[in-house]
């Protein structure tokens, strides 16, 4: 098993460009998220997909959009990147609701110039 | 305040020394999880915990469900240990992270 694989591993964009930020996972779980690592602070939760057909809003989601493609893959849009957006991204997924353990991608560095 | 706070920030030991990282959490949670990253960036995750102890080699993780604490231990630590671990806990489907604590072990 791949695990939770995440493409690209490294990106670099000029402000007001736009990407899409691909994850999959061949564990067959139902739970699926996206994150941002900055220095300093602890990951922050930008969406997640509790199942499949299902997307939420986590503590961060402004200047993102993200969609469950199938059961295997999550994916994370910046419309319109800014500097601000500069950070590493994590993808994770997870069995379902509840105490399970959680596995994370490889993350993709992102600059935004 | 975070709803997550680890203890220390930074650490560095000497090869073979007892380590100890400490989390606090102000949430109600219904599991806790510790999670390694190393220096290239992967996260794995060592622990996940409700109540009592878990050991795992030379890693042992404790929590105090009343005292809203979480201990992670390392024993005999070696360089190989050098790397950030990552306090994080769950409520339903919200994981919180604290901000980890960077852990160098010198030979």
């Amino acid at each position: 098993n791949a695990g939770v694989t995440q493409n690209p591993k490294f990106q670099v964009l000029k402000t007001g460009q736009s990407m899409t930020l691909q994850c999959a996972q061949d564990m067959n779980h139902n739970s699926m998220y996206w994150y941002r690592q900055d220095p300093g602070m602890g990951l922050r939760l930008i969406y997640y997909s509790a199942s499949e057909g299902t997307t939420d809003k986590g503590e961060v989601p402004n200047g993102y959009n993200v969609s469950r493609l199938n059961k295997r893959e999550f994916s994370l849009r910046l419309e319109s990147a800014a500097p601000s957006q500069t950070s590493v991204y994590f993808c994770a997924s997870r069995q379902s609701i509840g105490a399970h353990e959680q596995y994370f991608g490889p993350g993709t560095r992102l600059t935004v110039t | 305040k975070n709803e997550v706070e680890q203890s220390p920030q930074n650490l560095t030991a000497q090869e073979g020394e007892f380590i100890t990282i400490n989390c606090s959490y102000s949430v109600g949670i219904s599991a806790l999880h510790w999670l390694q990253q190393h220096p290239g960036g992967g996260i794995v995750s060592l622990f996940m915990l409700s109540s009592g102890k878990k050991k795992h080699g030379r890693l042992i993780a404790t929590i105090n469900i009343q005292e809203k604490h979480s201990s992670l231990h390392i024993t005999a630590s070696h360089p190989r240990d050098s790397a950030v671990y990552i306090c994080a806990v769950l409520n339903n489907n919200d994981m919180r992270f604290g901000a980890g604590t960077r852990l160098t072990v010198k030979p």
